[in-house]
């Protein structure tokens, strides 16, 4: 149990497009959920919190305004790139939490902004 | 504010051999869990273990189990009999447990463990 995916696991896109990531808790119902973005041999930023039906909560530095999350549904949340840059390229991990302590994690997606 | 500190980069071990990463955190909270997560090159993150802090006994899930120091705020990872799939990066986390919505991890910078063969 307690299955997240996430879509695309990888996706190359131009600079100056939009890019969207899809994160699913595919067997749980998740009301928070957390966007990463992890460098290589790095640890893994979080970028902003996702609760179901409101707006996410961004952590300091991250632009907000670029990196657009939408929670619409407990299963579903998306985080769209706007606008990327090569800068944006990176490695996206989302997680979801189904009991209070615990986030289960998606696999991860690159993003390679050409 | 928390912190979460590896003082490990890098590690190595033999196969079947013990090894055991440190990690210790600051916090002035009494309620919080310490987790023991683990990405392999596939860079899905798997948890390993998990302590809850006011669990005095420390927890342990087969092959992995950690020494959780609470007043010295210390929070190792065990690992027995290390197999080649152990090879991986291994963070520990930090989470407020009384935090409502804003359960957000605290993470370590990591310690890249490989088991030789």
């Amino acid at each position: 149990g307690a299955v997240v995916s996430q879509h695309p696991s990888r996706v190359i896109c131009k600079s100056g497009t939009s890019v969207k990531i899809e994160c699913r808790s595919l067997d749980f119902q998740a009301t928070t959920m957390f966007w990463y973005r992890q460098f290589p041999k790095q640890s893994l930023m979080l970028m902003a919190t996702s609760n179901e039906g409101s707006k996410a909560t961004y952590e300091q530095g991250v632009e907000k305004d670029k990196f657009l999350i939408n929670h619409a549904s407990l299963t579903l949340s998306t985080l769209t790139v706007t606008s990327a840059h090569p800068e944006d390229s990176s490695f996206y991990i989302c997680s979801a939490t189904g009991t209070p302590y615990e986030q289960y994690f998606g696999p991860g997606t690159r993003l390679t902004v050409t | 504010a928390q912190t979460v500190t590896q003082s490990q980069p890098e590690m190595s071990v033999q196969e079947a051999e013990t090894v055991t990463l440190s990690c210790t955190y600051d916090t002035s909270e009494n309620n919080y869990y310490l987790f023991w997560y683990k990405q392999p090159p596939s860079r899905q993150m798997i948890l390993v273990i998990r302590q809850e802090a006011y669990k005095q006994q420390n927890a342990t899930e087969n092959r992995f189990s950690v020494n959780f120091q609470k007043a010295a705020k210390s929070f190792s990872l065990k690992i027995s009999d290390s197999q080649l799939g152990d090879t991986a990066m291994y963070f520990c986390a930090f989470m407020i447990s009384n935090a409502g919505n804003n359960r957000k991890l605290i993470w370590g910078l990591g310690t890249s463990l490989a088991v030789n063969p």
